[in-house]
């Protein structure tokens, strides 16, 4: 069965220092990795998706995330974080077979202080 | 274009009472899938319809139950309402149906809180 993991609840960098949110995954076939960003009160924001090719993948708002295989992870990176960054960031992947069905981590709070 | 909306914003229900959440997706998306968050269990995936048709299902009790209609819209219903039921309710539009891996596309989703 597919799965993920975000090992840190909470996740606490200074402004403009660099970030990363840290994804483990487990599926059977090919990965379809996914970040979304949830600020209070809102629903989840799309940030980037690995589905194949290059190892680093660009997304929203500066984000980037490095996928490895022989890790099985995920990651999500920023090279300067913003106060605004600070928000809910969930890890996906997307359920086998062929289904838009996503099974999300537990989420990792992301604090980015003055 | 227009995000996924979602009504009501907040409900405030009664256990025993049935309630049922509306979601307009994407204009043009065919696929809609419903999610539950509570902060003791995450994310959880409830249903995925497609083009009217429930792809999906989530290992929740009958008593939630969801449709899609011609326009794609969508709803879902809970009946006899449990406390563990307080959660909001998140749907998602995506254009397809996972096959070209298209993000989902959430809404701001439904409070729902049971007393």
């Amino acid at each position: 069965a597919q799965s993920v993991a975000q090992p840190e609840d909470q996740v606490n960098v200074a402004e403009g220092n660099p970030l990363t949110v840290k994804c483990t995954y487990s599926v059977s076939g090919n990965p379809y990795l996914f970040w979304y960003v949830q600020y209070p009160n809102r629903g989840l924001q799309f940030l980037l998706k690995y589905i194949t090719g290059d190892n680093l993948v660009k997304g929203s708002y500066g984000f980037e995330a490095e996928f490895n295989k022989s890790q099985t992870s995920f990651h999500l990176k920023k090279p300067s974080a913003l106060v605004s960054d600070s928000a809910l960031y969930f890890c996906a992947v997307r359920d086998s077979g062929n289904t838009g069905k996503l099974i999300f981590g537990q989420g990792t709070t992301l604090q980015v202080k003055p | 274009k227009a995000g996924v909306t979602q009504t009501p914003r907040y409900l405030i229900k009664t256990r025993g009472q049935q309630v049922t959440l509306s979601c307009s997706p994407i204009s043009g998306h065919r696929s809609v899938s419903w999610y539950q968050q509570t902060p003791g269990q995450g994310l959880q995936f409830l249903f995925e319809y497609f083009s009217e048709t429930q792809r999906n299902k989530g290992n929740f009790p009958g008593r939630f139950s969801g449709r899609q209609f011609s326009n794609s819209r969508s709803e879902m219903n809970v009946s006899t309402l449990e406390l563990g039921d307080s959660a909001l309710y998140l749907c998602a539009s995506s254009a397809t149906s996972g096959t070209d891996n298209s993000p989902l596309h959430f809404g701001n989703g439904t409070r729902l809180t049971v007393t």
